[in-house]
């Protein structure tokens, strides 16, 4: 399946943070999402053939890549306490399969 | 742009009872629907999806949904809950971005689910 890490995170205002995910084997598309308390998940952005493929409406502080052996990373710069949530990486096969999701990362601002 | 209503943010129901989770969508196009479940602590399980077909579609752990393009609905429903099913339910919608070739989902707010033995 889809495994991320950490589990938990505590970053303080102003620093970088690096979220880890090891895609299903052979997915190729991995798609990262946001999901702060009390609400459903938000597309922050989608990764194919280790291209972004796309874009919510997230700033560019938000950025990621994707690696050819089934890793991806999600780095968020210059962190902002309304950037405490669970983020959650999900792989799928092609880029319109059922997307498959990790356990998430559980990210506290202070 | 699309978007997703759950109107009811908790329910309650006993167990053995019968379960329907509502859910209302906005997309000018035919969607992909999906219902997915969420444990404490966990990440989204599938629970089914409509691409196109048949407007009934079956799932895992004995739910299904119904597609009703007239009502904009893709309503969630299980005919006797069990203590196992108490969770956090989303209603999601798929859209292709055409010129990216991406495919995003937008997400209701969620239903919690509580189960009473």
């Amino acid at each position: 399946g889809v495994t991320q890490s950490p589990t938990h995170l505590i970053k303080t205002r102003g620093q970088q943070v690096t979220l880890r995910c090891s895609s299903q084997s052979g997915h190729n598309t991995v798609s990262w999402y946001q999901q702060a308390l009390g609400q459903g998940p938000q597309f922050i952005f989608q990764y194919y053939r280790e291209e972004e493929n796309g874009r919510g409406n997230f700033p560019p502080r938000f950025s990621g890549l994707q690696f050819p052996n089934d890793s991806s990373e999600l780095n968020v710069n210059a962190l902002e306490l309304d950037d405490s949530a669970l983020y959650l990486c999900a792989s799928s096969l092609f880029r319109n399969s059922p997307l498959h999701f990790g356990n998430g990362t559980r990210l506290t601002v202070t | 742009a699309q978007s997703v209503t759950q109107p009811d943010i908790h329910i309650t129901v006993s167990e053995g009872a019968s379960l329907e989770l509502r859910c209302n969508y906005s997309y000018g196009a035919t969607p992909y629907l999906f219902w997915y479940v969420q444990s404490p602590g966990q990440g989204l399980q599938l629970l089914l999806k409509y691409f196109s077909g048949d407007t009934l579609v079956q799932g895992i752990k004995g739910f299904e949904a119904e597609f009703k393009r007239s009502q904009s609905s893709f309503n969630l429903r299980k005919p006797s809950v069990h203590w196992s099913d108490a969770a956090e339910y989303f209603c999601a919608v798929g859209a292709v971005d055409s010129g990216a070739g991406s495919y995003q989902l937008t997400f209701g707010k969620g239903t919690k689910l509580s189960v009473i033995p």
